[in-house]
């Protein structure tokens, strides 16, 4: 069981918006730690996609967007492409004990 | 261009150990935090080790405490993580990534390919 709290699957159609939420607690996201966002294709290495909440590492479309609130946070992509379907993680820090703590994992199927 | 380059993966028996490396080039090696994350089939990413620069802060994930090692060799650019008494639950590809950020905001912002380590008899 993972610290961080995805969805385990999302879809959407070509051109639409999705959503996928990050739900921690006191001692990560809640504490005030930072979330990161992750893009996984199988059998490939996995790529930063936002960092510091909501910021962009160069490359990465506009379409991909983080926020942050309170114990949770969200990576929104839109105008939805083939080419997005991968698995999405979230990531932040836990104080207790010291750790970098993932989110399960998210599947985002392209319909 | 940042590339980490995981060797040492294969097949080992319960029980067995097993050292991975992870060869560095196009950053300031000697500077940059590292870890260790893995994956096992079917399951998401786990943290698994991490460590700073000049190895002065180390930090194990609560399920290889006791039982991995990660230790770095700055003269080589080499990250390397020595695990014994592998379980089966321990199989998994496992990937060396490069820490950014201040401590405890920071973000995985390289990772290498990765390498299959399978513990099974």
């Amino acid at each position: 069981q993972s610290v961080l709290t995805q969805p385990p699957s999302v879809s959407g159609a070509p051109g639409q918006r999705v959503t996928i939420s990050c739900t921690g607690g006191s001692s990560n996201i809640g504490a005030g730690y930072d979330v990161h966002w992750y893009q996984h294709l199988p059998g490939t290495a996995p790529k930063l996609l936002i960092y510091g909440n909501t910021n962009r590492p160069s490359g990465v479309p506009d379409r991909f967007s983080g926020s942050k609130s309170g114990t949770s946070a969200s990576l929104a992509i839109t105008g939805l492409r083939a080419e997005d379907e991968a698995d999405y993680y979230c990531q932040s820090f836990d104080s207790s004990p010291t750790a970098w703590v993932f989110g399960g994992g998210t599947k985002l199927t392209v319909l | 261009e940042v590339q980490l380059l995981e060797s040492g993966g294969g097949l080992v028996q319960p029980g067995g150990s097993r050292s991975l490396s992870c060869a560095a080039s196009g950053f300031t090696f000697s500077s940059s935090d590292m870890g260790w994350v893995r994956q096992a089939p079917g399951k998401g990413l786990e943290w698994v080790s991490a460590l700073s620069g000049n190895s002065y802060y180390i930090y194990y994930a609560d399920s290889v405490k006791g039982r991995f090692t990660i230790f770095r060799d700055n003269s080589r650019n080499t990250l390397y993580l020595q695990m014994n008494s592998l379980r089966a639950d321990d199989t998994a590809v496992y990937y060396c990534a490069k820490l950014v950020g201040a401590p405890r905001r920071q973000q995985f912002d390289s990772w290498g390919q990765g390498t299959l380590v399978t513990v099974s008899s």
